[in-house]
């Protein structure tokens, strides 16, 4: 079973620059996620789609952010304008969308790695 | 608010040797608890899932327990490898949210 894809793999933008990843969740997973992993610390989620609607986008910030999930499969997260603090890993994760022995499990892409300069 | 701690930041260990992460929940209102694995320049691959209703889980080498009451979780780790060396990190599920990690514990196991 193919897992969770993510590109680019890496990226090197200077500030102000805009910058878009691309995620392509496990096929039939109805929940994806995006997550931002600061250097040192835990990913933090920034948006939760259920199929191709929204169901928690309450730490994404919505001035420079924003993220779609068109047909219920792949997702695109954009930052415009990038901030040197933006400097992070970038986390897709997917899920069935329904508890399946009391979870419902997530799993993780390789992240794409951003640094802004 | 749910926060979630995690003791030590780091870890260093001679190879063969036991040992414990600690993980720590403001909030005992869980669905469960997961320990993830980190290795550099990769994602998360999930090690065990702990339900609220249940005490432990094992796999393998490893044995996580969970004291939902206190708030606290441990990761065991028996005969430890230098296999072993990645960031270990903790995260609860609690009603309404999306799991909720922890800064992770980064363990080297020396040959």
């Amino acid at each position: 079973e193919a897992g969770v894809a993510q590109s680019p793999r890496y990226k090197i933008i200077e500030k102000r620059q805009s910058v878009a990843f691309w995620c392509n969740p496990i096929s039939g997973h109805a929940t994806l996620y995006w997550y931002q992993q600061i250097l040192g610390q835990g990913p933090k989620l920034l948006i939760q789609f259920q199929n191709n609607g929204v169901v928690d986008d309450s730490q994404l910030p919505k001035d420079r952010f924003s993220a779609e999930r068109l047909k219920g499969v792949d997702s695109t997260l954009k930052i415009q304008p990038a901030k040197l603090e933006d400097s992070a890993v970038y986390l897709c994760a997917s899920s069935l969308g329904f508890r399946l022995a009391g979870a419902d499990t997530q799993y993780f892409g390789p992240g794409t790695r951003l640094t802004v300069l | 608010k749910q926060e979630v701690t995690q003791i030590p930041a780091a870890l260093s260990v001679p190879e063969g040797e036991n040992l414990v992460l600690n993980c720590s929940f403001t909030d005992s209102a869980i669905y469960n608890l997961q320990w993830f694995r980190q290795d550099p320049g990769k994602g998360l691959t999930s090690l065990l899932l702990i339900q609220s209703s249940q005490r432990e889980q094992t796999s393998g080498r490893l044995n996580a327990s969970l004291d939902k009451s206190s708030g606290r979780s441990t990761l065991y780790i028996a005969a430890s490898q230098p296999g072993d060396s990645a960031t270990y990190l903790c995260a609860v599920e609690t009603a309404g949210t999306a799991l909720i990690f922890g800064k992770g514990t980064t363990l080297s196991v020396s040959s």
